[in-house]
């Protein structure tokens, strides 16, 4: 069966400093992944996603994230942080595939960033 | 904002009762899913309809059921409530079946508190 780990829950940083949140998956088929963010008292919004091709991948808000496949990583990055980026973030993997009929997320369990100034 | 609406907001109820929530997709999307945002659980898939049909099911319980009507929206059915099913639901939208590459677009969720 798929899962997501993301090794912190939270990740406190200060504005203009760069962040990294981790996520490691476990999948025995093809791997897509994804990074959510949810802001205080919202729904989720999607950040960025993998599916194939380049293993970097670029999102809104000026986040990236690398799918590297030896190390079962997707880890996320942004090389500065503004206060508005405070919110939890949701690594999630795929259990559909091209042309399936099937496909529901498995997530993670967050990580909270706090910016602080 | 996604596009996927979800009504009510907020709904506070009793142990033992049920509750149905609503959701809207987005125009176009024909898929929508439904999960369980809790403190202990984190986020889990409940189900997946696609027009009208369920496709997907994954840890929802007995007491729950949904079902998608014929104008694509979708309503989720709790029943004999109880404490532990407190919770944020929230509703997702796609435009395929669930095949990749498509987007969930999620709706704003559900707060459901039972007493």
């Amino acid at each position: 069966a798929q899962s997501v780990t993301q090794l912190d829950s939270q990740v406190p940083v200060f504005e203009e400093a760069p962040v990294e949140l981790r996520c490691n998956y476990s999948s025995s088929v093809s791997v897509y992944l994804f990074w959510y963010v949810q802001y205080p008292n919202q729904g989720l919004q999607l950040l960025l996603k993998y599916l194939s091709g380049s293993t970097l991948v670029k999102g809104i808000n000026g986040f990236e994230a690398e799918f590297n496949k030896s190390q079962t990583s997707f880890h996320l990055r942004k090389p500065s942080v503004h206060i508005s980026d405070t919110a939890e973030y949701f690594c999630a993997v795929s259990e559909g595939s091209y042309g399936g009929s099937q496909g529901n997320l498995i997530f993670g369990k967050g990580t909270k960033l706090s910016v602080k100034p | 904002d996604s596009g996927v609406t979800q009504t009510p907001k907020h709904l506070i109820t009793a142990t033992g009762q049920r509750v149905t929530l609503r959701c809207s997709p987005r125009s176009g999307d024909l898929s929508v899913y439904w999960y369980q945002q809790s403190l202990d659980q984190g986020l889990q898939f409940l189900i997946q309809y696609y027009n009208g049909e369920e496709r997907a099911k994954g840890n929802i319980l007995e007491r729950f059921s949904a079902q998608q009507f014929p104008d694509l929206h979708s309503e989720l059915n709790l029943s004999s409530l109880e404490l532990g099913d407190s919770a944020l639901y929230f509703c997702a939208s796609s435009v395929a079946e669930g095949g990749l590459p498509d987007t969930q677009y999620f709706g704003p969720g559900t707060r459901l508190t039972v007493l």
